[in-house]
């Protein structure tokens, strides 16, 4: 089972770039790296998935290096609404490390300062 | 294309009540999961469910806890004789396949008084 380890929390100011870091060392050869924001009183929802090198989309990028063995989540010019808890998840397509299930670690609690 | 729904949004029970937390997954998934993320802590799963079947629930308490996902209807989240640890907001999600992306409702936030 792949372990993940991110800061706690971070803090930012509107219009800065914010990179989140993930560590999974023991990450397998068939895992992806999922992300999942949840802002206060509502359920996560899925940001982005790579597996390897670069993966962009509309809302952020995720940088992955050659070993794979962590991952950084890059939102570009953050706004207050970017306020939110970020988790990073090992594991299938569907980010699961065993049979369906996400397993959530405590992620990373980000402040948008104006 | 509705996402997945949950109801209620609130839910206030006294203890020693039943309290029963529903989930409509969006069209077209037929993959059910059950979350709970209690005060200030990260979410913990419960339940997986395909219709009318439990696939794994190693993540349930082993009283007073039941899920079904029935051939019609919404799946059900089901507490009996709830205590006051029972206080938390309970997440469902949804996914077509197995191996794909976990869709999540707005969660239910239960209250035992």
């Amino acid at each position: 089972l792949a372990k993940t380890t991110q800061p706690i929390s971070m803090d930012s100011y509107e219009g800065q770039e914010v990179n989140i870091t993930c560590s999974h060392n023991n990450i397998a050869t068939n895992d992806y790296i999922t992300w999942y924001q949840q802002f206060p009183s509502q359920g996560p929802r899925f940001i982005i998935q790579g597996y390897k090198t670069k993966v962009t989309n509309e809302v952020a990028s995720l940088f992955i290096p050659a070993d794979r063995k962590s991952s950084t989540l890059s939102l570009p010019r953050v706004s207050l609404s970017d306020t939110a808890v970020y988790y990073c998840l090992v594991g299938d397509r569907g980010g699961s490390s065993n049979t369906g299930k996400l397993i959530f670690g405590q992620g990373t609690t980000l402040q948008v300062k104006p | 294309n509705a996402g997945v729904m949950q109801n209620p949004r609130h839910l206030v029970r006294r203890r020693g009540q039943e309290a029963r937390l529903r989930c409509s997954p969006m069209k077209g998934h037929s993959h059910v999961y059950w979350y709970r993320q209690l005060p200030e802590e990260g979410l913990k799963f419960m339940v997986y469910l395909q219709k009318e079947n439990i696939i794994d629930e190693s993540g349930m308490p082993k009283e007073r806890f039941s899920a079904e996902f029935p051939k019609e209807g919404p799946s059900i989240l089901r507490i009996q004789q709830v205590v006051r640890g029972d206080s938390a907001a309970y997440f469902c999600a949804s996914s077509r396949q197995e191996v794909e992306t976990q869709y999540f409702g707005p969660g239910t936030r239960l209250l035992v008084l």
